[in-house]
């Protein structure tokens, strides 16, 4: 089993619609919790960190479920910009960072 | 936000060359630095972490003496792709995590893409 699983995707949405994510992870000691963003061939770029109450930012909430150990990640108002994959990242108490596989969003006008 | 920077950005090289990567973080101490690779449509993996002064940690699988890296200021660190095969092309990205920070936030540089004919 992987340490961290997302569906690969690729979502394909119109403009305007709610998608959501998931991730799961296997450690059940991991502390930290990020969602990062890729665009094709660019570099990740952190998009949200995940609190344990949840947590929004504009058109992005993010969601962990500690029991469960799984993490959300739900886009509301799609925009052709958000087209790229998402990537959950899991990190444990010291330095240790997994990288989920990613999932890929293409918004379509 | 802290900026990391990697140079060169793209690489094409022969095989059996060497090529040097640099991660530098721009406005932040970085005691740890981590290099990554990743091939097309796969997640980054983690190759080693750089620790400043001291020898770097590789991941299993990792050839150390392939992959050198010096982490010798907070501010710096190298990899070295050494005898470089068609079959290390990929994408190298560094990132590094700011000393003291409460955030806990990685910055990643923006990558380097290596091509060995």
């Amino acid at each position: 089993r992987k340490e961290v699983e997302q569906d690969p995707g690729p979502f394909n949405v119109p403009e305007g619609a709610t998608v959501a994510f998931n991730c799961t992870y296997s450690n059940s000691a991991s502390q930290s919790f990020f969602w990062y963003r890729q665009d094709c061939r660019k570099e990740p770029k952190l998009l949200m960190s995940v609190y344990s109450s949840g947590n929004e930012d504009g058109r992005f909430t993010a969601q962990l479920n500690r029991a469960s150990q799984y993490i959300s990640l739900l886009i509301r108002d799609s925009k052709l910009s958000d087209s790229a994959t998402y990537l959950c990242v899991v990190r444990d108490g010291g330095f240790k960072t997994i990288f989920g596989a990613g999932t890929r969003l293409f918004v379509k006008a | 936000g802290a900026v990391v920077s990697q140079h060169p950005s793209r690489v094409i090289c022969k095989s059996g060359t060497s090529v040097k990567i640099e991660c530098r973080s721009l406005d932040f101490q970085a005691t740890t630095m981590f290099w990554y690779r990743q091939f097309p449509k796969q997640s980054l993996m983690l190759m080693a972490t750089s620790n400043e002064g001291s020898k770097a940690t590789y991941e299993q699988g990792v050839e150390k003496d392939k992959f050198l890296i010096n982490h010798a200021s907070l501010t710096l660190s190298t990899l070295t792709v050494t005898s470089a095969h068609p079959e290390d092309s990929s994408f190298y990205i560094c990132s590094a995590r700011e000393v003291n920070s409460a955030k806990n936030i990685q910055y990643f540089g923006a990558g380097t893409r290596l091509s060995v004919l």
